[in-house]
């Protein structure tokens, strides 16, 4: 079974810094892999798919990188309405998420 | 844009069953290239996929290994919504849980339904 695990587990960073999220598979998943954003009582939203490519509607500042097992979710430039929890999620598989990674306030 | 609706109770008893409902708007259930799905959360087991239903000429359903068990997904075409139920449920299953559209990814989520399983 794949283990998806994120790093770090929290994230401080302040307003205007670049962030740098991690997301490793225990095996190849290819580029079947999403990122989602989750706020406080909100379901989560779809930010990235495919690895690189960005949902409708998100914003530049979040970039995705990698292939294989090994992901990067970059967020170059912190809005204020970004602080919140991210997840990855494999797609080659049977859908599985990984524990996410809690980006906040410096 | 696609809007899912979720109804259903809160509070479930442990030994019965968990049914939940998901209204679509936007979409139909019958579509071709989309898949309906349910979703959970809850502090000990993270997001947990668990099963979605879709049609291809005819209806599947996939289920997740960890409930496979005691999970049932249905389309219901007159309505165009879905269910969700789990039998047998346990303090365990107790979650946020959320409908969602989505073939590989979820791309559009419903507001999400506590459901605690308690006596």
């Amino acid at each position: 079974e794949i283990v998806m695990t994120q790093s770090p587990a929290t994230l401080s960073v302040s307003p205007g810094e670049r962030a740098t999220l991690s997301c490793r598979a225990s095996q190849s998943v290819s580029s079947n892999l999403a990122w989602y954003q989750q706020k406080p009582g909100q379901a989560p939203r779809l930010l990235i798919y495919g690895a690189s490519t960005r949902a409708t509607g998100i914003p530049a500042r979040f970039s995705g990188s990698g292939s294989g097992t090994e992901f990067t979710l970059t967020i170059s430039s912190l809005q204020s309405e970004d602080f919140a929890v991210y997840y990855c999620q494999q797609y080659n598989n049977w859908p599985l998420f990984g524990g996410g990674t809690k980006v906040e306030i410096k | 844009q696609v809007q899912l609706q979720q109804s259903g109770p809160g509070l479930v008893k442990p030994s019965q069953t968990l049914s939940l409902t998901c209204a679509i708007s936007g979409d139909s259930v019958s579509s071709n290239s989309a898949a309906w799905n349910w979703i959970r959360q809850s502090p000990s087991r993270g997001l947990e996929w668990l099963g979605r239903t879709y049609y291809r000429s005819k209806w599947y359903n996939d289920y997740a290994v960890s409930v496979k068990s005691r999970i049932t997904i249905n389309p219901d075409t007159s309505k165009n919504q879905f269910s969700l139920q789990l039998n047998s449920v346990t303090p365990e299953d107790t979650a946020v849980y959320y409908c969602a559209r989505g073939v590989e990814m979820a791309t559009s989520w419903g507001q999400g339904t506590l459901v605690t399983v308690s006596s």
